[in-house]
């Protein structure tokens, strides 16, 4: 079985600022991970995904994160936030070829 | 097309009449998948397709909802009866499949539809 928490359903950075969205999984088996942004009315697009290679993955507008498999965690981050970043972002979890097991999303806000 | 659609974008229905969500993934993919996205209860997986067949149903949350897929392709997933806490996005995903049988392990998403039951 397998399960996501993502810690803060609501996080708030200023624009320039440090992002940080922490997600820690559970899985009984080697996990892929994944994370999804979703902005207002429209569907989920991949950010980036760990399929057991880099640990450290580079995903699409300079986001990145790091899967530590000793703090069972893969926190996504950004060093300086942009207004386009403000959207929702869901941490996924899936055994490969499985559905997604999703957590319950983080809104991020950016302020001006 | 170039990714996956999803038909109606919203609907809005009376309580106790049925609807039909359809889902056309992108060419080639195999594997599709169904996920609802409600207030409370996030995203959760409904169904998943390998082909026509569909292995994994257990997401399914009563015998009002079903769904299927004709020619590897299109997918239509119907609730009867709608009730008011049916209301929620519903989102649709494929994947490819690789050379072996398996699975790439990326599921691109359509933009969902947005049912509403008064």
């Amino acid at each position: 079985a397998q399960s996501v928490t993502q810690l803060g359903s609501h996080v708030s950075v200023s624009e320039g600022a440090l992002v940080l969205l922490r997600c820690n999984y559970s899985s009984s088996v080697p996990p892929y991970l994944f994370w999804y942004v979703q902005y207002p009315n429209q569907g989920l697009q991949l950010l980036l995904k760990y399929t057991s290679a880099a640990t450290l993955v580079k995903g699409i507008n300079g986001f990145e994160a790091e899967f530590k498999k000793s703090e069972t965690s893969f926190h996504l981050t950004k060093p300086s936030a942009h207004m386009s970043d403000a959207a929702e972002y869901f941490c996924a979890v899936s055994a490969g070829n499985t559905p997604l097991v999703f957590g319950k999303g983080t809104r991020l806000s950016v302020i001006a | 097309g170039a990714g996956v659609s999803q038909s109606p974008s919203n609907k809005v229905t009376e309580k106790g009449k049925d609807v039909e969500l359809r889902c056309d993934p992108i060419s080639g993919h195999t594997a599709l998948y169904w996920y609802r996205q409600s207030l409370g209860q996030g995203l959760e997986f409904l169904i998943y397709f390998q082909g026509n067949s569909a292995p994994d149903k257990s997401g399914l949350p009563s015998d009002r909802f079903s769904a299927e897929r004709t020619g590897g392709s299109v997918s239509t997933l119907t609730i009867q009866r709608t009730q008011q806490e049916d209301s929620a996005v519903y989102l649709c995903a494929s994947s490819l499949e690789l050379a072996g049988g398996s699975r790439e392990e990326t599921q691109y998403f359509g933009p969902g539809t947005r049912l509403l039951v008064l």
